[in-house]
């Protein structure tokens, strides 16, 4: 089946500094790469949608310049948490899908991201 | 805009036995996707049922069907014969399959339920 890799899975770093998370469809192209936050035990929550080449569209209420997207290729989509703070601790998941829309999404095993 | 709603936050099942999670959703749109997944404490999200909704049957993967009922715009997920491995958070999503609309392509989850299963 499809792999979506995310890298790196658990992240610890200090306040002010910026992290970079990567997600990579392995066996497939993906033209499009979807950005999600999910606290503990709660839901997804969209950050935003990438298409390869494209300026990623997010969701109401995510800065933009806070979570930089980038989906250059279509294999692989970074997110890059700028300036971070202890309340952009969180679990991020990325998905990967190819094709047309009917195709599944693949989602990456996720990245826990602490900032102390 | 969509919206999933899983009004059960916490079920148990006694391993061997069969239970039920439900889910409601509301649209406008009359052809869309709608799934289940599955995420254990590793927190990997795993597929366990979709169904097409133009598709009037169930869909079944093996101890898993699902009773989608259109109208009533209601997705409830069974799973029979539930073994501890099923423990986990389980999440009713939708999906578009409007290719004009805003939401094309994006999953809309709902609050998720979390099922454990007694041995």
């Amino acid at each position: 089946g499809a792999v979506v890799s995310q890298h790196p899975s658990w992240v610890i770093c200090k306040s002010g500094t910026s992290v970079k998370i990567e997600c990579r469809s392995l066996d497939f192209q993906a033209t499009t790469m979807f950005w999600y936050r999910q606290f503990p035990k709660q839901s997804l929550m969209l950050m935003a949608t990438s298409n390869e080449g494209s300026k990623a569209t997010y969701e109401q209420g995510v800065e933009k310049d806070k979570f930089l997207i980038n989906h250059a290729s279509l294999t692989l989509s970074t997110l890059t948490v700028t300036s971070a703070h202890p309340e952009d601790s969180s679990f991020y998941i990325c998905s990967a899908r190819g094709g047309t829309s009917n195709q599944p999404q693949h989602f990456g095993d996720g990245t826990r991201l602490s900032i102390l | 805009a969509q919206t999933v709603t899983q009004s059960q936050p916490e079920m148990s099942v006694q391993e061997a036995e069969t239970v039920t999670l439900s889910c409601t959703y509301d649209t406008s749109e009359s052809d869309y996707y709608l799934f289940w997944y599955k995420q254990p404490p590793s927190r990997q999200m795993i597929l366990v049922i979709r169904q097409e909704a133009y598709k009037q049957q169930n869909a079944t993967e093996n101890r898993f069907s699902v009773n989608f009922q259109k109208a009533a715009k209601s997705f409830s997920l069974k799973i029979s014969d539930s073994q501890l491995g099923d423990a986990a958070m389980y999440f009713c999503a939708y999906r578009s399959a409007n290719a004009g609309g805003t939401s094309y392509g994006k999953l809309t989850f709902g609050q998720g339920t979390i099922l454990t299963v007694h041995p």
